[in-house]
């Protein structure tokens, strides 16, 4: 069967840097996403791998290797507003979006 | 504001009702989805339209139909709900029905099935 594995919850200091991670077993590879959702509020994109390697966006990055069917979202000089659960998602070989259960981030000052 | 707006946001209903929750887009999208989100479960892909006419099932399809008449609408109806449709439901949309695009989620409609 196909599956994304990432922590249930994690919990971090403010102006720290947290690394979220992401295993993924799935039926072929074309892309993986991370998605930022805030409580009760609708999931919005943070990145989008399909090479290896790390993609970097202010505060936010994303590395993958394909190899090692890993990813990971590093969050750097956290701030309270990034308390929220972040999402995983692998499109597979028949380009369906297999997606994780999300990881619960909670900052504490 | 572009995007896509979903109706209603949150709606208690009785057992065996039919319900429709709306959905539409603005940004021209070709591809339209609706996923269910669950405490302690991953979004779930109830049905997608890769373009206006077509539609296809996800992966908790039962309960559930959809239609996609234009562009810019995908309802979703359940004909007769059930308390395990309890959830709170996402539309998407994405200009790519490869699932290689970055999905724009509406703000969800919460349903309570008693």
């Amino acid at each position: 069967g196909q599956n994304i594995d990432q922590p249930t919850e994690m919990t971090a200091t403010e102006g720290a840097i947290v690394q979220i991670n992401c295993t993924y077993q799935t039926s072929g590879f074309n892309g993986l996403f991370w998605y930022q959702q805030h409580a009760g509020e609708a999931p919005t994109f943070l990145s989008y791998n399909v090479l290896d390697g790390l993609e970097e966006k202010g505060r936010f990055s994303s590395f993958l290797s394909r190899s090692k069917g890993y990813s990971y979202l590093l969050l750097k000089e956290l701030q309270m507003k990034d308390s929220a659960s972040y999402l995983c998602a692998v499109t597979d070989s028949n380009y369906q979006l297999i997606w994780g259960a999300g990881t619960k981030l909670i900052i504490k000052p | 504001i572009a995007g896509i707006t979903q109706a209603p946001t949150s709606q208690i209903l009785a057992a065996g009702r039919r319900m429709t929750l709306r959905c539409t887009q603005d940004m021209r999208h070709n591809a339209m989805y609706w996923y269910r989100q669950d405490l302690g479960l991953g979004l779930r892909l109830i049905h997608y339209s890769n373009t206006a006419g077509t539609t296809g099932k996800g992966e908790v399809p039962d309960g559930y139909s959809v239609s996609r008449a234009n562009t810019d609408d995908f309802p979703l109806t359940l004909a007769s709900a059930v308390p395990s449709q309890t959830s709170v439901y996402f539309c998407a949309s994405s200009d790519s029905s490869r699932g290689t695009g970055e999905l724009f989620f509406g703000e969800g409609s919460r349903l309570t099935v008693l």
